[in-house]
Order: structure tokens, then sequence, then C-alpha cells
């Protein structure tokens, strides 16, 4: 149990077109989702907390218009990355909870490369 | 401030031995969550093993144990009978009470030797 799925796993973009990451839950219904960035050889850094039907929470630094969550449904939350840039090229990685307080599940993560 | 220190940035065992990984934390709240996931070299976060503050025993799962030291604030992950495929990054993390967000450690990379 507690799977999350994430989709793509890979994508290659010219600078300035929008990317579009999902996140799943496979077999749980996930009250809030979470979105990280983590560059090479570095710790996961939380971008932002989003919630079935509500805004996102977005921490400080991360651009609200450039990375645009949406969490539709209590098995989907979205990521789009806006005119990416070539220093948006990263690892994305999402997880999903089902209840707060508890452990969170990870997908297994898009790597992005804008050009 | 709520804080995670991993400080072993590398480590090398040799296969079918016991490994520890270290983890320190630096809370004031009085009940928190403490977590380990491994990161192999395909990116994804392998959640291992989950330790309650309150929880008496150390948590074990499999061939993962932790040795919790609430005294000492130290949550130390040992992986008994090193595999091959054991080989990937280690992260400790803390969720304290109250809030919703993981605090993570810098990570500890384990390469298990043949």
């Amino acid at each position: 149990g507690a799977v999350v799925s994430q989709h793509p796993s890979w994508v290659i973009c010219k600078s300035g077109t929008s990317v579009k990451i999902e996140c799943r839950s496979l077999d749980f219904q996930a009250t809030t989702m979470f979105w990280y960035r983590q560059f090479p050889k570095q710790s996961l850094m939380l971008m932002a907390t989003s919630n079935e039907g509500s805004k996102a929470t977005y921490e400080q630094g991360v651009e609200k218009d450039k990375f645009l969550i949406n969490h539709a449904s209590l098995t989907l939350s979205t990521l789009t990355v806006t005119s990416a840039h070539p220093e948006d090229s990263s690892f994305y990685i999402c997880s999903a909870q089902a209840d707060l307080q508890e452990t969170q599940y990870f997908g297994p993560g898009t790597r992005l490369l804008v050009l | 401030a709520q804080k995670i220190t991993q400080t072993q940035p590398g480590m090398f065992v040799q296969e079918k031995e016991a490994v520890t990984l270290d983890c320190t934390y630096d809370t004031s709240d009085p009940s928190y969550g403490l977590f380990w996931y491994k990161q192999p070299s395909s990116g994804e976060m392998i959640f291992l093993i989950y330790q309650g503050s309150y929880d008496q025993q150390n948590a074990t799962e499999g061939r993962y144990s932790l040795n919790f030291q609430k005294a000492r604030k130290s949550a130390n992950l040992v992986i008994s009978a090193s595999q091959l495929g054991d080989s990937a990054m280690y992260f400790c993390a803390i969720l304290p009470s109250g809030t919703y967000k993981y605090i993570f450690g810098t990570g500890t990379r384990l390469k298990v030797l043949a």
C-alpha cells in the first residue's frame, strides 16, 4: 500500500515553455500533498504544501506564480512550472499524506531539464 | 528552531556487515516523529522506519532498526546484514507536533562493498 506515482519521470523542454507534473496517490486518499525540489547531492527543499480544494501554501522564497499548484482531488495534485528557464532544471518530487502527523509517501520524482 | 543533523556525509560498509547511520535532532517540542528514508540513484524516496517520541521501544522493520535515545536526541538507523542494494542516500527527518512539515537532514551516502 501507500503508493504514489508521478508523471512524467523525465521532461526536457525549451526555455519559455510550461511544464506540468502530476502526482497521484494510487491506493489512499491524500488530504495533503507536498512538492519538493532537490538539487544534486543536496537534501529535499519543501516548495509548497497543498490541501485538496484549497490554495497551496508556499514556502518563503518560492514564487507562487512561477510554480502553480492545483490539488483538485484527494488523489491528484499538479505542479506547473510556468515559463521555465534553465535555472528551473532540477529534480521535483512530491509526497502524499493521508492525515496530518502521518508518514509522507513519496513519488518517484520528475527530472526537469530546461534548455 | 528545529534541526536535524547527519554528521556522516558518506559511509562504506562490507556486504553482510551491520552499519549505523547517525542522526541527531534539536527540538523543544515534547511530541514528534522521526523518520528514515532511503533514496537510491533512481531518485525515489523510500520510507524505511518511523519512531514516535513517546514510543517506549525502538522501532524495527526487518533489517532496519532505530536506536532511539531520547535524552541524547539521537535516532540512529541500524542496517543489519548489509546488501549491495542498500547502497543509497539515507535521510533522517523529524516531524514536530503541531506541524505538517518534515525537516530533513543533509543525508548520508552509504556504499556497500562486495
